[in-house]
């Protein structure tokens, strides 16, 4: 199936914990997004990508960093995790006007 | 970057043809209008989008008015199926930079 995958759907994890989670897209996007989607399910832009190059960094904590290592996948890492960070993050990629979201990983900060 | 506003939830029946209006007083000249749907634990899916006039697809009508200073997105003879949120956004991608901005959506529930 074409989509935009992003793994893994859900993570548990301890306050201070380093975590990753992956996206990868199969429609030949050259621009990709992170989002994270809030308790109040607001949607805020948190990085961009095109072609393997950040675009756009919102203002996110320099605790999140994401990774590109081709234009098919963006990973975002979080360091020494929060509180505050639980949320579902969503992976997006984009043609033209029309972005095409991943599922969501739910991440819960305990 | 435009602000929309639209209903924070709707009820609606089987059946029934559903219309949500979304205000976006100042919308750029290059701006898209876009409507996405969000069903619990996935991601938004694309559902329309238009410029100005109608715009028609298997799924929904979106009509923008003249001004283009809303928009009404029309779900014909929706189904239980269709309960979900939706998000009206305006904005575009000039110059590679991101201008979509997500608001709070409405939520429609449609019930038997």
């Amino acid at each position: 199936d074409t989509a935009v995958s992003q793994t893994p759907k859900y993570l548990v994890t301890q306050m201070g914990n380093d975590k990753s989670i992956k996206c990868e897209q199969n429609l030949g996007h050259d621009t990709m997004y992170w989002y994270k989607q809030d308790s109040k399910k607001f949607l805020k832009i948190m990085f961009s990508y095109n072609n393997k190059e950040l675009i756009i960094n919102e203002t996110v904590p320099n605790r999140f960093s994401p990774k590109s290592p081709d234009k098919a996948h963006l990973n975002l890492h979080i360091n020494s995790l929060e509180l505050g960070d639980s949320a579902v993050y969503f992976c997006a990629s984009r043609q033209d006007e029309k972005l095409f979201f991943g599922s969501g990983t739910q991440l819960s900060v305990l | 970057l435009a602000k929309t506003t639209q209903p924070i939830s709707m009820d609606s029946y089987e059946g029934q043809e559903v219309n949500i209006t979304c205000s976006h007083n100042n919308i750029a000249t290059n701006d898209y209008i876009t409507w996405y749907q969000q069903f619990p634990s996935q991601g938004p899916r694309f559902i329309i989008q238009g410029y100005k006039t109608k715009v028609t697809n298997e799924v929904a009508s979106l009509f923008i008015p003249a001004d283009r200073k809303s928009s009404t997105l029309s779900l014909p003879r929706v189904s239980l199926s269709d309960t979900a949120v939706y998000y009206c956004l305006v904005g575009g991608f000039s110059g590679g930079y991101n201008k979509l901005i997500f608001g709070a959506g409405t939520r429609l529930a449609v019930h038997p």
